[in-house]
């Protein structure tokens, strides 16, 4: 059965400064991996996703990821945070090929931005 | 625009009566899902649907029902079986396997 592990359940960065949110996953097939971003009191939006080609995603709000197979990992970068980017950040994963799945999501990392 | 309404957005019930979240949507997605958020757990999966008057249990689904009447319609009823109701719950469909979720903003339920 497939596993997300997202470590840190905050994070705290300066207005400015890198983001770096890290997720790992666990899947017994190639899998496909998203990033979503939860505002409070509010659904989820997707901020990109990974199936197949180029390892390196580019999504919304210019954050991005990178899927390396070889460490099981797809963590979540921005060069330098925004005060609106203060929100919780979800990793899920799907393997690939089996009909419609059932997203396993982590359990979250809260990101702060302090000025 | 398309997307996924959920009423109402706060619902308020008394323990023991069963209570029903609306979920609808007009992407014309055929696959739909119920979430149940807690702080520090993640988002952990009730039931899904992947065509209309079909769904299946997810990991939590205990304590819960659903229908799919229509392809629009998901809603969830939370049942006076369910032991810990108070929660956000959230509803989102999918297009095709593997098409990213899009949620509808959730509906927090409290239960006293």
């Amino acid at each position: 059965a497939q596993s997300v592990t997202q470590l840190g359940s905050h994070v705290s960065v300066s207005e400015g400064a890198l983001v770096l949110l890290r997720c790992n996953y666990s899947s017994s097939v190639p899998p496909y991996l998203f990033w979503y971003v939860q505002y409070p009191n509010q659904g989820l939006q997707l901020l990109l996703k990974y199936t197949t080609g180029a390892t390196l995603v580019k999504g919304i709000n210019g954050f991005e990821a990178e899927f390396k197979k070889s460490e099981t990992s797809f963590h979540l970068t921005k060069p330098s945070a925004h005060m609106s980017d203060a929100a919780e950040y979800f990793c899920a994963v799907s393997p690939e090929g089996t009909g419609f799945q059932k997203l396993v999501f982590g359990t979250g990392t809260r990101l702060l931005v302090s000025p | 625009d398309g997307g996924i309404t959920q009423s109402p957005k706060y619902l308020f019930r008394k323990e023991g009566q069963n209570v029903t979240l609306s979920c609808e949507q007009n992407l014309n997605h055929d696959a739909m899902y119920w979430y149940r958020q807690d702080p520090g757990q993640g988002l952990r999966l009730i039931y899904y649907s992947q065509i209309v008057n079909d769904f299946q249990k997810g990991d939590i689904a205990e304590g819960y029902s659903v229908s799919r009447e229509k392809k629009e319609s998901f809603p969830l009823t939370v049942t006076s079986a369910q032991k810990n109701p108070t929660a956000f719950y959230l509803c989102a469909s999918s297009r095709a396997p593997g098409s990213p979720l899009h949620f509808g903003n959730g509906t927090r339920l409290t239960v006293t």
